[in-house]
């Protein structure tokens, strides 16, 4: 199947890390992406991964990929209220124009 | 601004009525994309061009209607739909292997 599959709901407070974890299924997938929406807006990619590293640092993101297990997870350092939004991952299919999409999880960060 | 522009942005249509979603990426991007978002599945992809040819459809129901002009256009025809087809619809543009970048959306209701 094409299914990617992630928590549903996330809540910490400011000041904290938030991890968000996700699950996928083309092992052969090429790029896996963090992608973020804020309330009545469009996607926006955060950051992504290549299929052969294991972890891409980029200022308050980390994303780890256990490749074996078919796991990504995305670290947000220091959380803050504007972080407060839905988190997807993504897959992109070997071969294929095809971006496939986890479930999302929302994010709530409190004060 | 991430270079692709969804018009409009809201549509309240009825179930007789014959609309269409307009979208529009000024990246030089050879691939582009309809995503329905609603409450029951997050983020499902709906039809894939690439090179202006179809290359994915997700067994949507053809009162959804994709036209692709050319490689900065694409277009979502709509006729007869149903309440349930009410949703956040996403148009997102791609380079070959690379990740997607994502319009606004339209809000969808159907009456």
């Amino acid at each position: 199947g094409e299914d990617v599959e992630q928590s549903l709901f996330l809540s910490v407070r400011e000041g904290d890390s938030s991890v968000i974890n996700c699950t996928y299924t083309d092992s052969s997938s090429t790029y896996l992406y963090w992608y973020k929406q804020e309330p009545g807006a469009g996607l926006q990619l955060l950051t992504y991964i290549f299929s052969n590293m294991d972890m891409k640092q980029d200022q308050r993101l980390t994303v780890l990929l256990n490749k074996k297990d078919k796991h990504l997870s995305l670290r947000i350092a220091d959380t803050q209220t504007g972080d407060s939004a839905i988190y997807f991952c993504a897959e992109r299919f070997t071969g294929f124009q095809k971006l496939v999409f986890g479930t999302g999880t929302r994010l709530l960060v409190s004060p | 601004e991430t270079g692709v522009t969804q018009t409009p942005r809201h549509l309240v249509m009825g179930m007789t009525n014959k609309k269409s979603l307009k979208c529009e990426q000024h990246l030089g991007h050879n691939a582009m994309y309809w995503y329905k978002q609603s409450a029951k599945k997050p983020l499902e992809l709906m039809f894939v061009y690439s090179l202006e040819e179809r290359v994915e459809n997700n067994s949507v129901p053809s009162r959804f209607s994709p036209e692709c002009p050319n490689s900065s256009h694409l277009f979502l025809h709509l006729h007869t739909l149903q309440p349930e087809d009410s949703a956040l619809y996403l148009c997102a543009s791609s380079q070959t292997g690379f990740e997607a970048f994502f319009g606004q959306g339209t809000r969808l209701t159907v009456v």
